[in-house]
């Protein structure tokens, strides 16, 4: 158990649809990372928050949208939802980016958009 | 930009024997750090094992070791003494230090089965 805890672990939506994805980090862990894992694309960063701002952006959507609570936890948005965007999504977190270099990861939430 | 190259879509191994997966990556940067992630079934990704750009000397973790050859831009893990359980994806994944950019960028990942 990475510590890392990511709800929901699996969800089934409509193309056009919102969903919300959520993760709360290791405790004491200030960063969060989201990942993308699909078949085609493989494994992708997407957004990094630090201590509730956000630090690094990488392959992220404009339909997409992360936040980073003052408790720590992040929510990543995922609007108009296409075929395309089913995937596993990813939580990861670290003390900072600094430190060791280490991401703990949480298990995924699986999304199948319909 | 950093790009991380995995050569073997898919490897397979007998029980007990010694398989080594390859990795190489394109960087302009000196500091960084390359790491060995296992994504078994469960999907969860876990750290393998971690390499410091600056260290000269291989890390090791107990039956993983990696040779990291900085001028050739070569990170490969080898696995000795084979487990069942070490059957997973293995993804090289690079991560620069400094700046703002923390982020891994990973390979497409290596499918690793242990056959008994």
């Amino acid at each position: 158990d990475s510590g890392v805890t990511q709800t929901p672990k699996h969800l089934i939506t409509a193309t056009g649809q919102r969903v919300t994805l959520r993760c709360s980090p290791r405790s004491g862990d200030l960063s969060v990372y989201w990942y993308q894992q699909s078949l085609d694309q493989g494994l992708q960063f997407l957004i990094q928050y630090y201590n509730g701002e956000e630090r690094a952006k990488g392959n992220i959507l404009e339909r997409f949208s992360a936040q980073q609570f003052p408790d720590l936890h992040s929510e990543l948005n995922l609007s108009s939802l296409e075929l395309g965007d089913s995937a596993l999504y990813f939580c990861a977190s670290s003390v900072d980016q600094r430190s060791t270099g280490e991401l703990f990861f949480g298990e995924g939430s699986r999304l199948t958009v319909l | 930009a950093q790009t991380v190259t995995q050569s073997q879509p898919e490897m397979s191994v007998q029980e007990a024997e010694t398989v080594t997966l390859s990795c190489t990556y394109d960087t302009s940067e000196n500091n960084y750090y390359l790491f060995w992630y296992k994504q078994p079934p469960s999907r969860q990704m876990i750290l393998v094992i971690r390499q410091e750009a600056y260290k000269q000397q291989n890390a090791t973790e107990n039956r993983f070791s990696v040779n990291f050859q900085k001028a050739a831009k070569s990170f490969s893990l080898k696995i000795s003494d084979s487990q069942l359980g070490d059957t997973a994806m293995y993804f090289c994944a690079f991560m620069k230090l400094g700046g703002s950019q923390g982020n891994l960028i990973f390979g497409k990942g290596t499918k690793l089965s242990v056959k008994p």
